[in-house]
Formats: structure tokens, C-alpha cells, sequence
């Protein structure tokens, strides 16, 4: 059974950096073709997807996020953590991290489990 | 970047009833090497994440009600929910992920029941 679940603070301060953990079981992020993404809600909006690890290290990004924007993974651990820097009042969202679905063209990702969400406010 | 534009933004439809809703993509999401539309849909119940129904544009995830149906071609889908239950009422995205970075979503159509 696949399980993920956000962590991290749930207020920040404008100019901060914010750093999010997701922490999973029952998959490995060292199996050929799997991927762990973030992808955010702020509240009442649409869900805009930001970064992707794959199994082999390598990293996306969405573009006009890119410069504040880090992965990083252990694969001993079962964790992947997002780094944003310099948060703003309008990277206030629900903060989702989720499980690639593997056995298809590596360049292409859909999400077929979720974590619950963590709400990060950013307010001074 | 892929837009993906859905219509409408809300609809309410009678219990039993079929709901249909639909989403527009600014290219074409087939890939011609496998023949297959890059394109899934999600389900959100209000204080839940997101949850996977359809993709492939129409190959229903596991354990989704058959009531559930994708379809579509080129640039145009649509998810259709026959016989409309209390329990379907949610915002449905749609995401392409034909290319990426970034893959990207639908602004969300809410579900209500009339």
C-alpha cells in the first residue's frame, strides 16, 4: 500500500525559505521509473504542479518557479524534500506531494496517490 | 506551455442525471508513438486531495465506478458521470502530461447536485 505525507511548518515569514518533507512507504524511489512530485493549491484555486524526482536522480522543475526550486531525495530514508526560497503572501497553498506513476516514457508524469496536503501560510 | 482550458467552471445536475465536462488542451496531447492521448482526470472532494479517475484519457483507474467514462481525441475530452450519486459532487481536473516541464492542470469544473 503506497502512502505519502507532507511535513514541514505551517507559517513562514515573507523572504524565508520554506522546506517541505514528503515521507513514503510502500514503494521505492530506487525501482526503475519512479517519480515523487509537489504540486500546490492555494486555497479555492487550481492545482499547479512544481517539481518532480525520478528514481535515477534526475529533477524537473516548472519553469517560472525553476530559480527557487530544489529536490533533493533519500532513498534510505523514503523522503523527498522541497526547498523554496524567498516566500511570498501568494505562495500560500495547500502543498501536495505525490507518486509518478512508473512503466511509461520517463518524460511524462500523472499521479495515482496523493498525500493529504500541508497548508503553508506565508504572513508576517 | 500546454493550457488546458475547461468548461464549464460549474454545473449542477439532478441525482440519477449525467454530468459531462469537458476540457480543451492548446495542442494536440497524442503521442504518436504509442498512440496513446496523455491526458488524466482527477476527482477533489472538498479537504481531500486529489484522486486519480481516469488516464490515457480513457482507462479508468482501479476501483473507479464504471459510471466514470473518458473520451476525446486531439485537443478536445470529456469525463462523463452517468447516473450522478450524492457522492460525486467534487472538483474534476484534468492534467495533461503529453509535455513536461510543465505538466499542467485545468482550472477545475465543481460538481453540484441540483
Amino acid at each position: 500500500q503506497i502512502t505519502l505525507k507532507e511535513s514541514g511548518p505551517t507559517l513562514v515569514k515573507p523572504t524565508q525559505t520554506l522546506t517541505l518533507t514528503c515521507t513514503f512507504s510502500g514503494f521505492s524511489l530506487s525501482n526503475d521509473g519512479v517519480g515523487v512530485g509537489w504540486i500546490r493549491q492555494p486555497p479555492g484555486k487550481a492545482l499547479e504542479w512544481l517539481a518532480l524526482v525520478y528514481w535515477n536522480g534526475d529533477k524537473r522543475y516548472t519553469p517560472s518557479l525553476r530559480n527557487r526550486l530544489i529536490l533533493s531525495k533519500d532513498t534510505s530514508k523514503d523522503q523527498v524534500v522541497l526547498t523554496m526560497t524567498n516566500m511570498d503572501p501568494v505562495d500560500t497553498a495547500t502543498y501536495y506531494c505525490a507518486h509518478r506513476r512508473p512503466g511509461f516514457n520517463s518524460g511524462s508524469y500523472y499521479f495515482d496517490y496523493w498525500g493529504q496536503g500541508t497548508l503553508v501560510t506565508v504572513s508576517s | 506551455d500546454i493550457v488546458m482550458t475547461q468548461s464549464p467552471d460549474s454545473l449542477a445536475v439532478s441525482l440519477g442525471e449525467t454530468a459531462t465536462i469537458n476540457c480543451k488542451s492548446s495542442q494536440s496531447l497524442l503521442y504518436s508513438s504509442n498512440n496513446k492521448y496523455y491526458l488524466a482526470w482527477y476527482q477533489q472532494k472538498p479537504g481531500q486531495p486529489p484522486k486519480l479517475l481516469i488516464y490515457w484519457a480513457s482507462t479508468r483507474e482501479s476501483g473507479v465506478p464504471d459510471r466514470f467514462s473518458g473520451s476525446g481525441s486531439g485537443t478536445d475530452f470529456t469525463l462523463t458521470i452517468s447516473s450522478l450519486q450524492a457522492e460525486d459532487v467534487a472538483i474534476y481536473y484534468c492534467q495533461q502530461y503529453y509535455s513536461s516541464p510543465p505538466c499542467s492542470f485545468g482550472q477545475g469544473t465543481k460538481l453540484e447536485i441540483k
